[in-house]
């Protein structure tokens, strides 16, 4: 079975913090994503990458950013956290397109 | 780009009646549509899906069909067991520009034994 690990699954951070979110999938899987989650809106894409060094920005990507240094893992970073961003922070993984995404547990993050 | 709703919200079914949950979708050229099973604590887990060139699909208990003409998907659960308590997202996909899913908000599913 893929595994997606996530390095967290609480975080409580100080406004103005730089936060690093972290995710790692274990199976050579290409593509990888990050969404929020927030209660009545679902999940939305915040950064995703189908490739090494490669970014893209989903639907939300304003005050994120993301790092993918290697294959397996791909990381999320709140530049300077703000109360908004509390929120759960799933990662996923893909084979390719037209493939189900694997999640992780999830990164439950509250900033103060 | 696409935009996906589901209905409804929150649903309650007494231990062994079905369970229905509708999606539609807005961009007739979204081609894949897979549900996720989310329960308390843990990330989605894919369940089942479906492709555009398919219009039903069925695993044991949960099968999935698809309108493209409506574009609207539906998942059907049947003899529904506690342990299907949990919140259900649906998305779709075009695969021929990329990997992206659009969620639908999700329906919270209650069980009562």
């Amino acid at each position: 079975d893929v595994k997606v690990t996530q390095s967290s699954r609480y975080l409580v951070k100080r406004t103005g913090e730089k936060v690093f979110l972290e995710c790692v999938q274990d199976m050579d899987h290409e593509n990888m994503f990050w969404y929020r989650q927030d209660p009545g809106l679902g999940l939305r894409l915040i950064y995703f990458s189908y490739d090494v060094k490669m970014k893209e920005k989903g639907d939300i990507p304003e005050g994120y950013s993301v790092s993918r240094e290697k294959k397996e893992r791909f990381s999320l970073i709140l530049e300077s956290a703000s109360t908004n961003q509390t929120s759960m922070y799933l990662c996923a993984s893909s084979l390719g397109t037209g493939q189900g995404y694997t999640f992780g547990s999830g990164t439950r993050l509250t900033v103060v | 780009g696409e935009n996906v709703e589901q209905h409804p919200s929150t649903l309650s079914v007494q231990e062994g009646d079905s369970a229905v949950i509708k999606c539609t979708y807005s961009d007739s050229a979204s081609n894949y549509f897979p549900w996720y099973k989310q329960e308390l604590g843990k990330g989605p887990q894919l369940i089942i899906d479906i492709r555009s060139n398919v219009g039903e699909k069925k695993d044991q208990r949960i099968a999935v069909t698809l309108n493209k003409t409506a574009k609207h998907f539906s998942l059907h659960i049947t003899e529904t067991q506690p342990e299907d308590s949990a919140v259900y997202f649906c998305a779709a996909s075009i695969t021929n520009t990329g990997n992206q899913f659009y969620f639908g908000t999700g329906t919270s599913l209650t069980v009562i034994p």
